[in-house]
This record gives C-alpha cells, structure tokens and sequence, in this order.
C-alpha cells in the first residue's frame, strides 16, 4: 500500500532562515506526483509545489524546492528566507493509481513555526 | 474566479441528526474528493466520484454517503453523526487522468456535534 511519512512533526526556526522538511514515500508505482501542500490556521489546503515522478530535476517555486531521491523515495521541500507568513502546517502528498483509482495521499503532517 | 466552494463554512448539528454538507465546482472537473481531516491529524479520503462512478473507501463507515446530482456539485450526507464525526471535511476537484495529480480544494465545513 502507498505510504506517506514525515517524521518531522515539528519545526521552528528564526525569521530568514532556511528549512528542510522531511518525507519519504513508499510505492511500487514508477508514474505518480508528489505535493507539498501548506494549511494555515485557516485550514484551507494551498498548494505550494509539485513534483512530477518521471521527471529528474527538482521542481521550484520561488522560495520553495525539493529535493527528489526518487530512488530513495525520499521527496524534501527546502524553505529558503523564510517569512512569519510561512507558519503553517505541511502536509507532504503522493497522487497515484491506488487500488485502481487515482487518489491523493497524504503525511501526517509537519507543524512548522517561524519566529520573528 | 473558477474555484471549489463549500457550504457552509461552520455546521453544528445535533447527536445523531442527519447533516448535508455541500461542494460545488466552476472548474468543470470530472473527479471530487471528499476527505475528512480531524484536528492536527492528514486529511483521510473518505470516496470519491470519477464522473458518476463512486469510489467508496473500505474503511469509511456505512454513516457516511454521497450524492452527486451533476458534475458541479457534490453532497457529503452524514445520517446519524456521532460526537467522533466532528471534524473539518474538505472537497477537492482534479480532472482526472490530464490532470497531472493536481487537487484543488475548497476551504471546508468544520462539522460540531452537539
């Protein structure tokens, strides 16, 4: 079965700094999309960044990468110059065929603070 | 703007009183999602609909069931909620196989049970 794991279920770090938040996924699938999705106190879901599986270089938006071990099965998002609007929680994702749908599954989540 | 709405954004409902929350859609995708997240826990995918099939997942209780009338809205109907059904549920939108796995979602129901 597709997993999802964060072994990281909190982070804080000072204002302007760089973070690295950890996942790692377990599939026997070769095509699939890993996400990193942010969910302020407002809890809606915002998509912050998208990784296709069949592709080798490390999607980026803006402040926001990843570093893709696809052999590994290793999918970490690096916050550069973090900003107080970056506290959220995390939710790393894997979107796949599971049990003969596409379905999108998520971590458990990492809880990251940024302190001014 | 094209967006997934959810109303309404607060619900409180009484022990074991039907509740209908409801999910529209303007971007015309083919597949919704219903997902239930409880606090500071993932969100958990409860079915989903692939134009009108649905896809029940195994472990979603019998009190949890879906409508889809058309292909802009889709209802997450609870017959009997019980106070560990009080949660935020979220519906989300893709279209399916072109979409390259991308979900988007609405901003929820925070579901109280009294």
């Amino acid at each position: 079965a597709q997993t999802v794991t964060q072994s990281q279920p909190e982070m804080s770090v000072q204002e302007a700094e760089t973070v690295t938040l950890s996942c790692t996924y377990d599939t026997s699938e070769s095509n699939y999309y890993l996400f990193w999705y942010k969910q302020p106190p407002s809890r809606q879901m915002i998509l912050v960044i998208r990784q296709e599986a069949y592709k080798q270089q490390n999607a980026t938006e803006n402040r926001f990468s990843v570093n893709f071990q696809k052999a590994a099965k290793s999918f970490s998002l690096k916050i550069s110059d973090s900003q107080l609007g970056d506290t959220a929680m995390y939710f790393c994702a894997f979107n796949g065929i599971i049990q003969g749908a596409q379905k999108l599954v998520f971590g458990q989540g990492t809880r990251l603070t940024i302190n001014p | 703007d094209a967006m997934v709405i959810q109303n309404p954004r607060y619900q409180v409902t009484q022990f074991g009183k039907p509740v209908t929350l409801s999910c529209s859609q303007t971007l015309n995708h083919n597949v919704m999602y219903w997902y239930q997240q409880k606090s500071s826990q993932a969100p958990k995918l409860l079915f989903h609909y692939y134009d009108k099939d649905f896809n029940n997942e195994a472990d979603t209780p019998d009190n949890f069931q879906s409508r889809r009338p058309n292909t802009s809205f889709c209802f997450l109907d609870i017959r009997s909620p019980g106070l560990g059904d009080a949660a935020m549920y979220l519906c989300a939108t893709s279209r399916g196989q072109t979409g390259g796995g991308k979900l988007f979602f609405g901003s929820g129901t925070q579901l109280s049970v009294l």
